[in-house]
């Protein structure tokens, strides 16, 4: 089945720099890459997502990029703010395996005012 | 619309008891299922069900059964709790299983 692989663990930025999660995914069937971002004691909810025919996509300070070929994945949020602080998860989805969606382990992400 | 809704909260059991987590959701979504978290593991699904009446198993179904009862309620039963599900479970569901999956607020369960 699918296996997602996400880094780093954990990230430490200033408020201001900019952060990046990187994730790659296992099955070239994939074709559906969110991002959840989770509070402290909250739900996970959906911030962003691409689909397997498009490079990038950007919303506001938020943006993820698609390597299909390499079959990687990533998060980038520019001009972090301490509201960014949170725990970041990617995932993939694979149609021919039921829609269902495979998780990176997470990033905890810090950011430093 | 209150989305995704579970129930309880917080549970204790004690090792061997069972009980059931519920779920419910008001956005008339085809697809439903149930993840467990632990640290450093990320979000690991342990059933769905992509529509009403039917049920399929996740990454980790062991020592779990499910029940989709209408196209609303989907709920999670334990039947003999051991200590390694002591875990926070949520529900999610999705339009079809195409689109953005909602997730529910979680149940904290600890097996003593």
């Amino acid at each position: 089945g699918e296996n997602v692989e996400q880094h780093p663990s954990t990230l430490s930025v200033q408020e201001g720099d900019s952060a990046v999660i990187k994730c790659t995914y296992s099955d070239s069937a994939s074709n559906y890459f969110p991002w959840y971002k989770q509070e402290l004691g909250k739900r996970p909810q959906l911030i962003i997502d691409i689909r397997s025919n498009v490079g990038e996509k950007k919303d506001q300070r938020i943006a993820v990029t698609l390597n299909k070929t390499a079959k990687h994945f990533s998060l980038h949020i520019t001009e972090t703010q301490p509201e960014d602080s949170a725990v970041y998860f990617c995932a993939a989805r694979t149609e021919a395996a039921g829609n269902k969606l495979t998780f990176g382990g997470g990033t905890r992400v810090l950011v430093k005012p | 619309n209150a989305g995704v809704t579970q129930t309880p909260k917080f549970q204790v059991l004690k090792t061997g008891q069972s009980m059931t987590l519920q779920c419910a959701q008001d956005m008339n979504h085809n697809s439903m299922y149930w993840y467990r978290q632990d640290p450093g593991m990320g979000l690991r699904l342990i059933y769905y069900s992509a529509s009403e009446g039917t049920t399929d198993k996740g990454e980790v179904p062991n020592g779990y059964n499910v029940s989709r009862l209408n196209k609303r309620e989907f709920s999670l039963r334990l039947e003999s709790a051991a200590p390694s599900q002591t875990s926070v479970y949520f529900c999610a569901s999705s339009d079809g299983g195409r689109d953005t999956q909602y997730f529910g607020p979680g149940t904290r369960l600890t097996v003593l």
